[in-house]
């Protein structure tokens, strides 16, 4: 088992809707959550992280963070064709090991 | 720097050639990553530094691979007798402690 799974296919979102993107991790010692995007031939740069469970708001998107259930989203309301790209779900284990392990990414796609 | 610097931005090299990439942190972070992504994948963990020193080089695939760290700033990945499947993006992130990586713009890699 991957340690960050992002299962989903390609998601397809009309400009204006909600884009929701899924994200399960296996390691319970993991503490901090990321999200990442990832414009083709880009570097991956930070769009939120999470620590504590519950939503956090930061614009137009918002991070869910479940440790019970070890899930992780990221809402993107009002989608942008500018939010076209690869969006990449990190965790990362506080025990000593500072490393984040990412999961494959989502690849977003807002029609206009 | 303002932010990761990393040189050069490509490489082109023949198999069986040494490289070295080199990565510039942000001022003042004390923690160094390097990751490598293969066209269409997620991001692989190679190697974090604490500092000059190297607490985890369990992602390293193979005793080609080294790095290092002097003066607690500027690391030097390293790859001898390059090999075709070493053909990748290798990107370098740095952060303070465990706060979110923050990645260069990578060095592509391509081993013909």
């Amino acid at each position: 088992q991957k340690e960050v799974e992002q299962n989903s296919g390609p998601l397809s979102v009309p400009e204006g809707a909600i884009a929701s993107l899924n994200c399960t991790y296996s390691d319970r010692g993991s503490q901090s959550f990321f999200w990442y995007r990832q414009y083709s031939g880009k570097s991956p740069e930070l769009i939120m992280f999470i620590y504590s469970n519950g939503d956090k708001e930061d614009g137009r998107f918002t991070a869910q963070l479940n440790k019970a259930s070890q899930y992780v989203s990221l809402l993107i309301r009002d989608s942008q064709p500018s939010d076209s790209a690869t969006y990449l779900c990190a965790a990362r284990d506080m025990r000593g090991n500072n490393r984040l392990a990412f999961g494959k990414g989502n690849q977003v796609v807002v029609i206009p | 720097g303002a932010g990761v610097s990393q040189s050069p931005s490509n490489k082109v090299t023949e198999k069986g050639k040494d490289v070295e990439l080199r990565c510039d942190p942000i001022s003042g972070h004390t923690a160094l990553y390097w990751y490598r992504q293969s066209l269409g994948q997620g991001l692989e963990f190679l190697i974090y530094f604490q500092g000059n020193s190297a607490p985890d080089k369990s992602g390293l695939p193979s005793d080609r691979f080294s790095a290092e760290r002097t003066g607690g700033s500027v690391s030097t990945l390293t790859i001898q007798r390059t090999q075709q499947e070493d053909s990748a993006v290798y990107l370098c992130a740095s952060s303070i402690s465990n706060s979110p990586l923050h990645f260069g713009n990578g060095t592509r890699l391509t081993v013909t």
